[in-house]
């Protein structure tokens, strides 16, 4: 079963060290999601993606936060200056297709990033 | 914030039926109900999702009750492996970004 896959698995950074979290979503799929886990807490939704631009953003995803599909199969989450409140697990997801399509999300199992 | 409420917590039996309910009272008439379920920190697992028809696959049944205000997941015969936290998602689809609420933590008991 084709399944979405993120590397690396785990990303140790020094604070104010830019950081890319990759993710090669679903061969057919067409809208690419980025979503975080802080230790303990939701998972909240920060960025969706689709036809080389972004669809919709969280209040989270400021500045500090880019997202790129640089070729056919990976897409990729950028930040900026990190701080240590942005260690988190980073999900990345990905669904089909149809703006109002209701077919699901499937994720990732993630990037655990960790700022010291 | 969460459009649905669940129970923080819920136990059942090894190979009884779990069943997990869902309050979503200001369901609009586009939203569908979506499962996922979080084992430990993977990600979430995309489980289950209808409109308003009860919906079957291989994992579970969903049960949407005929005002759509509540559903519930079966889980027809729960294995030890099913311990995880259940996320019960109203959405319109598209781009929209899933709001994930605190779940149910279901474990199963030997």
């Amino acid at each position: 079963e084709p399944e979405v896959t993120q590397t690396p698995s785990h990303q140790v950074t020094q604070m104010g060290q830019e950081v890319i979290l990759r993710c090669v979503p679903i061969s057919n799929h067409l809208y690419f999601y980025w979503y975080r886990q802080i230790l303990g807490q939701k998972v909240e939704f920060l960025v969706s993606f689709y036809n080389n631009e972004i669809s919709e953003k969280s209040e989270i995803f400021d500045d500090q936060f880019s997202v790129e599909r640089p070729d056919g199969s990976n897409f990729t989450l950028k930040i900026r200056s990190t701080k240590l409140e942005d260690s988190a697990m980073y999900f990345c997801a990905s669904s089909v297709t149809g703006f109002y399509s209701n077919q699901p999300q499937h994720f990732g199992d993630g990037t655990r990033l960790s700022i010291l | 914030d969460a459009k649905t409420t669940q129970p923080p917590s819920m136990d059942c039996a090894e190979g009884r039926a779990a069943n997990l309910p869902c309050n979503h009272s200001t369901i609009s008439g586009n939203e569908y109900v979506y499962w996922y379920r979080q084992i430990h920190s993977q990600g979430p697992q995309y489980i289950i999702h209808g409109l308003k028809n009860n919906e079957t696959n291989e994992m579970a049944s969903l049960i949407i009750t005929e005002d759509r205000k509540s559903s519930t997941l079966i889980l027809p015969h729960a294995t030890l492996r099913d311990t995880a936290v259940y996320y019960c998602i109203v959405s319109g689809g598209g781009a929209d970004g899933l709001t994930f609420g605190k779940g149910t933590h279901l474990i199963i008991q030997p």
